[in-house]
């Protein structure tokens, strides 16, 4: 089972920062969280990923919690192409492992 | 970012019969590849692990003789489904890890091959 815990579902409007939490209360202190995104009928998207500090990159941004039990992955101006399944993830045993994911609907 | 590719992207076979999907990794060499299946409405399901030159590790559930795996070289593996039957039909989807620095652990995903069993 996934070591993290995702709303089923978020709304954005577009042009609109979209900002999808995550909670991983038994994370490790050497283990990443990642950051997936997979649109309709395609391969996961690698989209970020951290351990400690915030982190920005051209797609996204990722604040991760001082005690590191939460994080939340910004995107800054959705656009419909953002459509999407986000996955938050804690890889076990150094394999991704995917839970449901969040469902993200960007509203035009 | 990195690039993974799959091919074929579909394939439509008879049961019985045998199907392979390759997988690559085109602009690093993979140290370790996966393979996931995902079945429609549902969230990605790993099924086996490889590494360069070794066995693959396959999860709990996963028949071993049915889905063979070959990681032959650090930029290549294969998935045979053998004797493939409609319920083998689903989307596969593998994964290459080997990057370096802060994306040595990243996983990085290939399109995707849609496989209906007739």
């Amino acid at each position: 089972d996934a070591k993290t815990t995702q709303p089923p579902s978020m709304d954005c409007a577009e042009g609109r920062a979209a900002n999808l939490p995550c909670n991983h209360s038994t994370i490790s202190g050497n283990e990443y969280v990642y950051w997936y995104r997979q649109i309709h009928s395609q391969g996961p998207q690698y989209i970020i990923h951290g351990l400690k500090n915030n982190e920005t990159n051209e797609m996204a941004s990722l604040i991760i919690t001082e005690d590191r039990k939460s994080s939340t992955l910004i995107l800054p101006h959705a656009t419909l192409r953002d459509t999407a399944v986000y996955y938050c993830i804690v890889t076990i045993d150094d394999k991704i492992i995917f839970g449901k994911g969040t469902r993200l609907h960007i509203l035009p | 970012g990195a690039v993974v590719s799959q091919h074929p992207s579909r394939v439509i076979c008879k049961s019985g019969t045998s199907v392979k999907i390759e997988c690559r990794s085109l602009d690093f060499q993979a140290t370790t590849m996966f393979w996931y299946r995902q079945f429609p409405k549902q969230s990605l399901m790993l099924m086996a692990t490889s590494n360069e030159g070794s066995k693959a590790t396959y999860e709990q559930g996963v028949e071993k003789d049915k889905f063979l795996i070959n990681h032959a070289s650090l930029t290549l593996s294969t998935l045979t489904v053998t004797s493939a039957h409609p319920e083998d039909s689903s989307f596969y989807i593998c994964s290459a890890r080997g990057g370096t620095g802060w994306y040595k652990e990243t996983q990085y995903f290939g399109p995707g091959t849609r496989l209906l069993v007739l």
